[in-house]
């Protein structure tokens, strides 16, 4: 039973356009997440994050969304760049747990 | 100021063989959680402790276990392993954003191969 899912194994982007890495969540108790970069042999670095309460957070070019009617969130990345190549995953959390659970991840290409 | 760290970087250890993992939190920083993440996976909890008592567990057999000492670092055994149990072991410290959750930070992880 996945409650994270990050249906797309990789997505390749052209330098200076836009990335939108997409998650879905099934489990209503979960009320913040997380995204999180992860390059080969390292562990995984935290990005950004968003409670429930919000539907939109930005830090410099990295925006989260979430619409909870639709149990969805999107990471935007804008403009890319081809440091930006790693592996992302999305993750959440529900109340006062400190649990994460985690996606698969999606492998990003930022092609130059 | 230090993130986490987490020693050793690599083990190789043979079936049937105890392993421990260590990891020290962010100064401040009271919970640890423990991770563990195969290939083609995201990370999988298996324990969190705060303020040495565990809060969390997994789904993991008994022959993990874990501890957290009163500086708040952190050891995670594992006995009598398996070749499953290869993976790269993470260790996360958490701090409260104020906004409603909690961000957690990993280390650099420990890499176990067990043959």
């Amino acid at each position: 039973d996945q409650q994270v899912k990050q249906n797309s194994p990789s997505l390749s982007v052209q330098e200076g356009r836009i990335s939108i890495l997409n998650c879905d969540y099934t489990n209503s108790m979960f009320d913040y997440f997380l995204w999180y970069k992860k390059y080969p042999a390292e562990g995984p670095t935290f990005l950004i994050s968003i409670s429930s309460i919000k539907d939109k957070n930005e830090d410099g070019r990295f925006t989260v969304f979430l619409n909870k009617s639709a149990k969805h969130l999107s990471l935007h990345i804008v403009p890319s760049q081809p440091g930006d190549s790693a592996v992302y995953f999305c993750a959440a959390s529900g109340g006062s747990n400190y649990k994460l659970t985690f996606g698969k991840g999606t492998l990003l290409t930022v092609n130059p | 100021d230090a993130g986490v760290t987490q020693s050793p970087t690599h083990l190789i250890k043979t079936r049937g063989q105890q392993v421990t993992l260590r990891c020290s939190p962010i100064s401040g920083h009271k919970s640890v959680s423990w991770y563990q993440q195969v290939l083609g996976q995201g990370p999988q909890f298996i324990f969190q402790y705060y303020e040495k008592e565990e809060r969390g567990r997994g789904n993991f057999p008994d022959r993990f276990s874990a501890r957290q000492f009163p500086n708040y670092s952190s050891e995670l055994n594992v006995n009598a392993l398996l070749l499953g149990d290869s993976a790269l072991y993470l260790c996360a410290s958490s701090r409260w954003t104020g906004t409603g959750g909690y961000e957690q930070y990993f280390g650099p992880g420990t890499r176990l191969t067990v043959t």
